[in-house]
């Protein structure tokens, strides 16, 4: 089945920890995408690569970091520089040629910072 | 810049009513339109989508029409069940290179039996 896969589903972490969510794609998709969801603010774009080793900053970068390293994976690191880490972080990707490129979804990684 | 405003919710309905969700867009050039719909937990799937002018997108019971003239794109359905509780997203991508979506904040349904 192809997809885009996320893991840990939660995540948990102390104040001051820089912690790494996952997200993995199998649909050959060149570009990916992260956001932040909070209630009542609907999706935030944090960084997004539309190619391999090549990425740019969304709207709320600060205190986030990612790297493109392989076609399948854009990891993204949520540093302790970020002021209020908790969310629901949400992985994407798409295609950029041809007439199918909307947003295929990641199940999400719940990240509590404590 | 690209902006997309959808209905504030909470939306409640019983089972069968009749749904509407509006939305509407500030956008450059000729945007693609689309629907999300987000389960509890779970991430977004694509609902619905519209490419041009007039287009509508259907699946699952729902629609939706891009009309350019009042750069809308509402969301309906005509009976709603108890499983269509979610919380609905409208989207937009602007014409050319840049694949970026831009979101409206989002609308939760309750649908009651």
């Amino acid at each position: 089945d192809g997809g885009i896969t996320q893991s840990p589903k939660y995540l948990f972490r102390k104040e001051g920890q820089n912690v790494t969510l996952s997200c993995e794609q199998n649909l050959n998709h060149d570009a990916m995408y992260w956001y932040r969801q909070d209630p009542g603010q609907g999706l935030r774009l944090i960084y997004y690569s539309q190619i391999v080793n090549d990425f740019q900053k969304g709207d709320i970068a600060e205190g986030y970091s990612v790297s493109r390293e392989k076609k399948e994976s854009f990891p993204l690191t949520v540093t302790s520089a970020q002021k209020n880490p908790t969310a629901f972080y949400l992985c994407a990707s798409s295609r950029t040629s041809g007439a199918d490129y909307e947003q295929y979804f990641g199940p999400g990684t719940r990240l509590t910072v404590t | 810049g690209d902006s997309v405003t959808q209905m504030e919710g909470p939306v409640t309905l019983s089972e069968e009513a009749f749904l509407t969700i509006n939305c509407t867009y500030t956008a450059t050039g000729y945007p693609s339109l689309f629907w999300y719909v987000q389960y509890p937990g779970e991430g977004l799937q694509l609902l619905l989508k519209a490419t041009k002018a007039d287009d509508k997108g259907s699946n699952k019971g729902f629609e939706a029409t891009y009309r350019k003239e009042t750069t809308s794109f509402h969301l309906e359905k005509g009976s709603v069940q108890v499983s269509d509780s979610a919380v609905y997203f409208c989207a937009l991508k602007s014409g050319g290179s840049n694949y970026k979506l831009t979101f409206g904040k989002g609308t939760l349904l309750t649908v009651n039996p």
